[in-house]
């Protein structure tokens, strides 16, 4: 089956700290790749996305890129603020007839800390 | 709207009680779809919409788990005699289209926070 593993958390930095959350997938055709953003209190947010390997997504400072190799999609961001404190997912959708779905990681809080 | 909406935000209950969860997509939006989030548990996928029809409805976690869409817009989650283990938050989500669009992107709402006592 399809599946996402996060690295657990939580994971708290201080400010201008460099972020990696480790985002490992598994499935059964070629996906596209996601990372959503839970910020308190509000509701997910597409944070930035890649479609074919090698593709590199970047928003807000954050970048994941599509490694078909490792089957990865880890995320990073060179120097993190206290705004970024929040929960972070890791997400696939495959393409074709099952393309309606996304799987999600369990999630990784962030709490980064002046 | 301008966003995904999603009542109540909020919503204390008695174990055995019924619960109605309404999400309101974004407009021009087809796909329609509802998750659940637990602590611990990441989230799951409950059902999708595509208009009026639900064609894949393998999250639901029992027949006491419903939902329904109308007009190809506002979607209703009923949830009926409430157990402890239902206690979650319910997140729905929109995307224009549905199949042969790997890459839409879901836009989720605030999501309604279900507490069953």
């Amino acid at each position: 089956g399809n599946s996402v593993t996060q690295m657990e958390g939580p994971v708290t930095l201080s400010e201008e700290a460099f972020l990696t959350i480790n985002c490992t997938y598994t499935a059964t055709g070629y996906p596209s790749l996601f990372w959503y953003v839970q910020y308190p209190g509000e509701g997910l947010q597409l944070l930035l996305k890649a479609t074919k390997a090698d593709d590199k997504g970047s928003n807000k400072g954050f970048e994941a890129t599509y490694r078909k190799e490792t089957t990865s999609f880890h995320l990073e961001k060179g120097s993190v603020q206290v705004s970024d404190s929040a929960v972070y997912f890791c997400a696939l959708r495959l393409s074709g007839g099952s393309n309606y779905k996304l799987t999600f990681g369990k999630g990784t809080l962030l709490t980064v800390n002046p | 709207g301008a966003g995904v909406s999603q009542s109540p935000s909020n919503k204390v209950t008695e174990k055995g009680k019924d619960v109605e969860l309404r999400c309101d997509p974004i407009s021009g939006h087809t796909a329609l779809y509802w998750y659940r989030q637990s602590l611990g548990q990441g989230l799951e996928f409950l059902i999708y919409f595509q208009g009026n029809s639900a064609p894949d409805k393998s999250g639901l976690p029992s027949d006491r788990f419903s939902a329904e869409r109308t007009g190809g817009s506002v979607s209703t989650l009923t949830i009926q005699r409430t157990q402890q283990e239902d206690s979650a938050v319910y997140l729905c989500a929109s995307s224009l289209g549905g199949v042969n669009s790997g890459a839409n992107v879901l836009t989720f709402g605030a999501g309604s926070r279900l507490t069953v006592l």
